[in-house]
């Protein structure tokens, strides 16, 4: 399979703490997103970094690409209670013979 | 305001009676697409349409067949759904391939009964 792994699978943080979510692939790809997913609902599209760029900002969002790695991150600073989702990186690898590949996700809880 | 809507919202069917979802968009993007989403795991892409184009993921099974009539619709059909096909189906929208975000509509539940 085109992804690899996210992790940590779940993670628990208090309101005002700043989350850090990983993820990996396994070839060469396109761009790498970052979708957001409320419980029971559709998802919602965040970031996406191309292969040729290292970081990039969104609000209180931050994600790094390593292609020599075949990582990224996805750090949500200054958390809130409406941050608490399940967060998906999707790697998009077109030129490459591979379709849209979603990872299995990172489930954040933010405590108030 | 544009968006990717899905009916029904929820549906129920019974083991192996055929069953469609619908989508449709007023983004008048050029790509749609299917995901199967399971509990708490990713979705999976079952297929894309790129216009007219059709494609299919390599394994998907035969069980699920998609239709576009035009840039607006497309439909998942179920030909005989089993238990294991309860899920959470996602539609999807791009302006085209790669590069590109996704813009996903609330989903369709389904339970097979």
């Amino acid at each position: 399979s085109q992804q690899g792994e996210e992790d940590p699978q779940a993670l628990s943080i208090q309101e005002g703490e700043n989350a850090t979510m990983n993820c990996s692939y396994k070839t060469s790809i396109n761009n790498l997103q970052w979708y957001r997913q409320n419980s029971g609902r559709g998802l919602v599209h965040l970031i996406l970094i191309r292969s040729n760029e290292r970081e990039k900002h969104s609000g209180r969002l931050r994600v790094t690409l390593d292609t020599s790695k075949k990582s990224s991150s996805l750090l949500i600073t200054a958390s809130r209670a409406a941050d608490t989702a399940s967060y998906f990186c999707a790697t998009d690898a077109y030129n490459y013979g591979q379709n849209f590949v979603f990872g299995p996700g990172t489930r954040l809880s933010v405590l108030p | 305001d544009a968006m990717v809507i899905q009916n029904p919202r929820y549906q129920v069917t019974q083991f192996g009676k055929p069953v469609t979802l619908s989508c449709s968009q007023t983004l008048n993007h050029n790509v749609m697409y299917w995901y199967q989403q399971k509990s708490s795991q990713a979705p999976k892409l079952l297929f894309h349409y790129y216009d007219k184009d059709f494609n299919n993921e390599a394994d998907t099974p035969d069980n699920f067949q998609s239709r576009r009539p035009n840039t607006s619709f497309c439909f998942l059909d179920i030909r005989s759904p089993g238990l294991g096909d309860a899920a959470m189906y996602l539609c999807a929208t791009s302006i085209r391939l790669a590069i590109h975000e996704q813009y996903f509509g609330p989903g369709t539940r389904l339970t097979v009964t």
